[in-house]
């Protein structure tokens, strides 16, 4: 069936470090693969998106790239600030009933 | 911009007790969604609907009913709160058509004593 694995469920971090967060997915076909940023008291939000495999989707200095070989899309940033601190969810979709698949999310924690 | 606002935003109810969520959408979006939260477990759906007056089973849907009056409003119902049902619960809506993008409510943090 459809599974998003995010195996790490916490990442300490220091300002200025790089920062890693794996994500595998399993289903058939090619689906659309999301990255959502929840912050403290808020709902998760979209921080980035990508369709085409072999593609790479950007924002905000994070990036993630499509790789259908090995069904990864980990989520990348190569200086992590303060303010990125939050819970990070990889995500997938078919395009069923517009449904979409989350990890179980990544607390990242940026000390000062 | 998009907006989906809850009601109430935090509420304690009593095991047994009826307890309704309520999720108002700016969007014009046909689709909505409920999600329950929980830490270790991410992001879990309950029910969901793509048109007033229908509504389709999620992942996690016993113990949960599921209500869509209009376009506007997607209502999640407990008929008899019970402990295990302590969470954090998220409405969402997204337009038709296409892979898109999920907007979320803030949540409405769920306690049953």
């Amino acid at each position: 069936g459809d599974s998003v694995i995010q195996m790490q469920g916490q990442v300490t971090l220091s300002e200025n470090d790089f920062l890693f967060i794996n994500c595998t997915y399993s289903t058939t076909g090619y689906p659309t693969l999301f990255w959502y940023v929840q912050y403290s008291g808020e709902g998760p939000q979209l921080l980035l998106q990508v369709t085409t495999a072999n593609n790479k989707g950007s924002s905000r200095g994070f990036e993630a790239t499509y790789d259908k070989g090995t069904t990864s899309f980990h989520l990348q940033k190569t200086s992590v600030q303060e303010i990125d601190s939050a819970v990070y969810y990889c995500a997938m979709s078919r395009n069923n009933n517009n449904r979409i698949f989350f990890g179980d999310g990544t607390q990242l924690v940026v000390k000062p | 911009e998009a907006a989906v606002t809850q009601s109430p935003r935090s509420k304690v109810a009593v095991t047994g007790g009826k307890v309704t969520l309520s999720c108002h959408q700016t969007n014009n979006h046909d689709y909505m969604y409920w999600y329950r939260q929980d830490t270790g477990h991410g992001l879990r759906l309950i029910h969901y609907s793509y048109v007033a007056d229908s509504t389709e089973k999620g992942d996690i849907p016993d113990g949960y009913k599921a209500s869509r009056p209009s376009q506007e409003n997607f209502s999640l119902i407990l008929e008899l709160a019970s402990l295990s049902q302590t969470a954090v619960y998220f409405c969402a809506s997204t337009r038709t058509g296409g892979i898109a993008e999920q907007f979320f409510g803030p949540g409405t943090r769920l306690t049953v004593l």
